[in-house]
């Protein structure tokens, strides 16, 4: 079974530009999660959707967005870019989403860097 | 929401000396909280998890303990080998719309 894949594996961008991350699970999972890594603050939660519904959100600008869509593929959209977005974007997808106490699988993430 | 302290940050064992990681978080409904291991320039993945009914649980050599009244969990690590460096991650459930929180991570380094 193929495991979870993001693309781009690399970005650079500017500051006020706008990125879409992609995230296809693994087949047949239907929650998709995002994480934000960085160096100082470890695993920050984005949001998190199912049935290509919103169901969680963590505390991050409004800048920062995301779908699902019906075959579980998720994308994520960061807008106005500032150079504190450089990270690496981690999606983790799940049968049924974190309220069910699931193990996640994780991408192997977007490195974004904002110049 | 949930709040998740992770201690220490950084942990150095001479291999296959025994290494201790803890977590304490703050939302006494939280009831599953995982490990999540991730290598130099790997995804993170999960190693061992425990819910809120045990009080241990091991794998091998890796073992977790809870203790729900103090409200917090610790990650045991014997008989340490290189391939166990890494950066070690606790978590549990946020309260309500908070998804999965993380601790900030324990860099584990053995030395041979």
């Amino acid at each position: 079974k193929a495991g979870v894949t993001q693309t781009p594996r690399y970005l650079i961008k500017t500051r006020g530009q706008q990125v879409t991350l992609s995230c296809s699970p693994i087949s047949g999972h239907r929650s998709v999660s995002w994480y934000q890594q960085t160096p100082g603050q470890g695993l920050q939660f984005l949001f998190e959707y199912f049935s290509e519904t919103q169901r969680n959100k963590g505390n991050f600008p409004g800048r920062f967005s995301g779908r699902q869509f019906s075959n579980s593929r998720s994308e994520m959209n960061v807008s106005t870019l500032e150079l504190g977005d450089s990270a690496l974007y981690l999606c983790a997808s799940s049968l049924v989403g974190t309220a069910f106490n699931e193990k996640l699988f994780f991408g192997s993430g977007t490195q974004l860097s904002v110049l | 929401g949930e709040n998740v302290e992770q201690h220490p940050s950084t942990l150095s064992v001479q291999e296959g000396d025994s290494a201790v990681i803890k977590c304490t978080y703050s939302d006494s409904a939280s009831n599953y909280f995982p490990w999540y291991k991730q290598e130099l320039g790997k995804r993170p993945q999960l190693i061992i998890d425990i819910r809120s009914n045990v009080g241990e649980k091991k794998d091998q050599r890796i073992a977790v303990t809870l203790n729900k009244t103090a409200k917090h969990f610790s990650l045991h690590i014997t008989e340490t080998q290189p391939e166990d460096s890494a950066v070690y991650f606790c978590a549990a459930p946020g309260g309500g719309a908070d998804g999965l929180t993380f601790g900030k991570g324990t860099h584990l380094i053995i030395q041979p």
